[in-house]
């Protein structure tokens, strides 16, 4: 199985700041990298597919990039809406393995 | 607009065959690239990917618990079905389906989800 390690795990963050979560692959998937937003009680929400492209109806203020082992996604300018628990995902090889995610808290 | 919907019992016993079906509406599986997958989430943790099935039948299982589960489409029900033999405690978890509209090019991205439904595994 691919391991997909996320860092941080946890984050404290204010309104405004810029934040970025870091998703390694413990081989390189290529651009097979898609990012989540999940909220308590709620199923996740794809923000972010192959690496860079932004899903319709998702804010402009989130963003991805890498490829290869190495992704980040990055929230420009936080909002209260976008405190939750934030999922990597590969698809390059089976089975789909998931980060263990990251919770972005409020400072 | 894509809903889906899980369904199935909440509580089974050890050993029993889990079976829980995802209804779906706002799109078909004569789509090219469409695909379904089951993904589970114990209680306060990770996701755990299980199983896809995509717009020509074929199908990819979790290697680990390949032995256990079978995924089928019923497109006259518009239903997805996910049977999983030989339960356990262990298997507590809310399931979800979900679904991809990127799977003709690999990228297995699930942008819409069903509410997910919570099965608990006891005697």
């Amino acid at each position: 199985d691919i391991q997909m390690t996320q860092s941080p795990s946890s984050l404290s963050a204010s309104v405004g700041d810029r934040v970025t979560i870091t998703c390694r692959a413990g081989q390189s998937i290529s651009n097979y990298l898609n990012w989540y937003q999940q909220k308590p009680g709620k199923a996740p929400n794809l923000l972010i597919y192959a690496a860079s492209s932004l899903e319709s109806g998702v804010p402009s203020r989130f963003s991805g990039s890498g490829s290869g082992t190495d992704f980040t996604l990055t929230i420009s300018s936080l909002q209260p809406e976008d405190f939750a628990t934030y999922y990597c995902q590969q698809s390059y090889d089976n089975p789909i393995t998931f980060g263990q995610g990251t919770r972005l808290e409020i400072k | 607009q894509i809903t889906l919907k899980e369904s199935g019992p909440t509580l089974v016993k050890p050993t029993q065959t889990l079976t829980l079906a995802c209804t779906f509406s706002g799109f078909s599986f004569s789509t090219s690239g469409v695909s379904v997958g089951w993904i589970r989430q114990p209680p306060g943790k990770a996701l755990e990917w299980l199983a896809l099935i995509y717009w020509n039948d074929d199908k990819r299982y979790r290697p680990s618990l390949k032995t256990r589960l079978t995924i089928i489409k019923d497109t006259s029900k518009n239903q997805v079905v996910l049977t999983m033999t030989n339960m356990d405690p262990v298997d507590t978890a809310t399931y979800y389906c979900a679904h991809s509209p990127y799977s003709g090019n690999y990228i297995d991205a699930f942008d819409v989800w069903g509410q997910g439904t919570m099965v608990t595994v006891s005697s």
